[in-house]
């Protein structure tokens, strides 16, 4: 178990321009969450997937954003035509079915900066 | 409407004293209450779990209570300790969801 894993920790990207966020979860976690962070805000949650699906996605979503989970292992978030909005540190979560605690447990994050 | 609030003030204590924070919900009905660390540039870690049938809950340390009267959690950590010096979480499930939404967090400074 080498915990959740993510990748890049650090994007630095001009506004316009796409990127691409991966997350690795731990191999038995079937569910899987994305969240973004800003500066002295908890985490606000993104979206949702069991397995490969996506059950559920934040109405503050834009259209700009998407993500996939195509075999139910890892996941991409993918983020279109950034905005300097867009900056902030995006985190991955895993979670299984077993055991008392629905605790989910987080990856490093992804800290993007948009100039 | 529908809100989770921790404050947001930094909370600075002595080093061997107990910290306690707070954790309010307005228009939710949570079954269960989580509560996280995070330490900076690095995702939460999970600490405790309450459900809304207890009253309390301890591991090592660390003592959360739950009141759903109150709409209200409390978090302490007692005998504390330099490296507990962290920002704390609060979180609940929206019902009917799959949502996790968390609270802003409150940092603590424990002084030596």
């Amino acid at each position: 178990d080498t915990g959740v894993s993510q990748d890049p920790r650090h994007k630095i990207t001009k506004r316009g321009q796409n990127v691409t966020f991966r997350c690795d979860p731990i191999s038995e976690h079937n569910r899987l969450y994305w969240y973004r962070q800003t500066l002295g805000q908890g985490p606000e949650f993104l979206t949702y997937f069991q397995n490969e699906a996506q059950l559920e996605k934040s109405r503050l979503l834009s259209d700009r954003f998407s993500a996939e989970r195509p075999k139910g292992s890892f996941s991409t978030l993918e983020i279109q035509r950034t905005e300097q909005g867009d900056s902030a540190m995006y985190l991955c979560a895993s979670r299984g079915t077993s055991g008392p605690y629905n605790e989910q447990f987080f990856g490093p994050g992804t800290r993007l900066t948009v100039l | 409407s529908q809100k989770i609030e921790q404050n947001s003030e930094a909370l600075n204590i002595q080093e061997g004293k107990t910290a306690t924070l707070t954790c309010n919900y307005t228009n939710y009905s949570p079954a269960y209450l989580q509560w996280y660390r995070q330490d900076p540039g690095r995702g939460p870690v999970f600490l405790l779990l309450i459900r809304e049938n207890e009253k309390e809950k301890r591991k090592e340390r660390l003592k959360v209570t739950f009141d759903t009267t109150l709409k209200q959690s409390l978090f302490h950590i007692t005998a504390s300790q330099p490296a507990d010096s962290a920002t704390y979480l609060c979180a609940l499930r929206d019902s009917g969801t799959y949502k996790y939404i968390f609270g802003t967090g409150t940092r603590l400074k424990v002084l030596a």
